[in-house]
């Protein structure tokens, strides 16, 4: 079964600072490896996405991540923090071993705070 | 349109009402779900409707019935629930092969 891990329940980072999301996961096959933003009272927004393609990635506002299969990871990094990126970070792992729709399995999130 | 739509966006509901949560989307994804988010923790699946069919039931209670009716409505039926199923629910779809998951905004359920 597949499973991700977060490090850190809560990061800190001023405005304008590297922001840094780390997200380390386990699969038996290679793994299709999504980050996704929850705003307060919100659904989940899509920041990025890893389907073997690529191992860097690209996503909205700003944010990327790099697939690493030695290291098992997947983390997220944004250069330079707005205040606007205050919000709930979930990397999430979904493995199509079953060649269908099969769910996300979450971390348990990473709340981003940005200091002024 | 990258949009999936939930209504209602909040309900409250006796432990002895009968209620349905609905969710559309226009996107022409064939595998949509259900999630349920408690406050600070992160989505735990519930249900998996792929081409109209339930294909993944997570060992939810009987009191939670989902209902596929075309392929672009989502339907959560709720009845006898208890407080401790008071939560965010989540709807999202994709296309079944690639997997990327749009989701609703959510309704915020209270059960009293």
């Amino acid at each position: 079964a597949q499973s991700v891990t977060q490090l850190g329940s809560h990061v800190s980072v001023s405005e304008g600072a590297l922001v840094l999301l780390r997200c380390n996961y386990s699969s038996s096959v290679p793994p299709y490896l999504f980050w996704y933003v929850q705003y307060p009272n919100q659904g989940l927004q899509l920041l990025l996405k890893y389907t073997s393609a690529a191992t860097l990635v690209k996503g909205i506002n700003g944010f990327e991540a790099e697939f690493k299969k030695s290291e098992t990871s997947f983390h997220l990094t944004k250069p330079s923090a707005h205040m606007s990126d205050a919000a709930e970070y979930f990397c999430a792992v979904s493995d199509r071993s079953g060649g269908g729709a099969d769910g996300l399995t979450f971390g348990k999130g990473t709340h981003l705070i940005i200091q002024p | 349109d990258t949009e999936v739509t939930q209504t209602p966006k909040h309900l409250v509901m006796g432990m002895t009402n009968k209620k349905s949560l609905k969710c559309e989307q226009h996107m022409g994804h064939r595998a949509m779900y259900w999630y349920k988010q408690k406050a600070k923790k992160p989505p735990e699946l519930m249900f998996v409707y792929s081409y109209e069919k339930l294909s993944i039931n997570e060992s939810v209670p009987s009191r939670f019935s989902p209902e596929c009716p075309n392929s672009s409505l989502l339907n959560l039926h709720l009845h006898a629930l208890q407080p401790e199923d008071s939560a965010l629910y989540l709807c999202a779809s994709s296309q079944v092969e690639v997997g990327t998951a749009f989701f609703g905004q959510g309704t915020r359920l209270t059960v009293v």
